[in-house]
């Protein structure tokens, strides 16, 4: 079984400019999340998405957002790209079951943003 | 919102010694607790979890305690191998809500 893909791994942006990176969750999975990485704040949550409505979101000013298509798989997108938002955007998945394991959350191996 | 600390953020051993790292949570109402392991260049590897109706897990070298009434949970790995090297992280959940709250992770480094 294929684990979470995301795509595309490396990319280098321009600041003001806007990034778009896509994940398709493992198979089955309806729940998609997406987290921001960096050295100063760490892992930090940015949203999730289920059946291709947003649930949960973190506190990120609005340049970040996201979608989910009907296939469960995701897309976020960053506006007006800054210097501090070069980090490890990682997508995540989760089957989403009532109790029992649906709520284990697997993570993709992440796109890496550098903006300059 | 919830709150997760994390200790030690750094931690050397000599092979086949144990290792702990442990983590305390703010929000009583968090019910499930996973732990990852972060490799150089990867996305974070979910290594055991564990949830507020369980007092311990146990897989293989690895084990997870949880005790509610301190609200904090533990990794405890034991026997450890140079590949086990890496960042490990904690994470608590608020039941209800499918966001985790990270720890700042703990760099172990296992010494042959």
């Amino acid at each position: 079984k294929a684990g979470v893909t995301q795509t595309p791994r490396y990319l280098i942006k321009t600041r003001g400019q806007q990034v778009t990176l896509s994940c398709s969750p493992i198979s089955g999975h309806r729940s998609v999340s997406w987290y921001q990485q960096t050295p100063g704040q760490g892992l930090q949550f940015l949203f999730e998405y289920f059946s291709e409505t947003q649930r949960n979101k973190g506190n990120f000013p609005g340049r970040f957002s996201g979608r989910q298509f009907s296939n469960s798989r995701s897309e976020m997108n960053v506006s007006t790209l800054e210097l501090g938002d070069s980090a490890l955007y990682l997508c995540a998945s989760s089957l989403d079951l009532q109790g029992g394991s649906g709520n284990t959350i697997y993570f993709g191996e992440g796109s890496w943003l550098t903006v300059v | 919102g919830e709150n997760v600390e994390q200790h030690p953020s750094t931690l050397s051993v000599q092979e086949g010694d144990s290792a702990v790292i442990k983590c305390t949570y703010s929000d009583s109402a968090s019910n499930y607790f996973p732990w990852y392991k972060q490799e150089l260049g990867k996305g974070p590897q979910l290594i055991i979890d564990i949830r507020s109706n369980v007092g311990e897990k146990k897989d293989q070298r690895i084990a997870v305690t949880l005790n509610k009434t301190a609200k904090h949970f533990s990794l405890h790995i034991t026997e450890t191998q140079p590949e086990d090297s890496a960042v490990y992280f904690c994470a608590a959940t608020l039941r209800g809500r499918r966001a985790l709250t990270f720890g700042s992770g703990t760099r172990l480094q296992v010494q042959p």
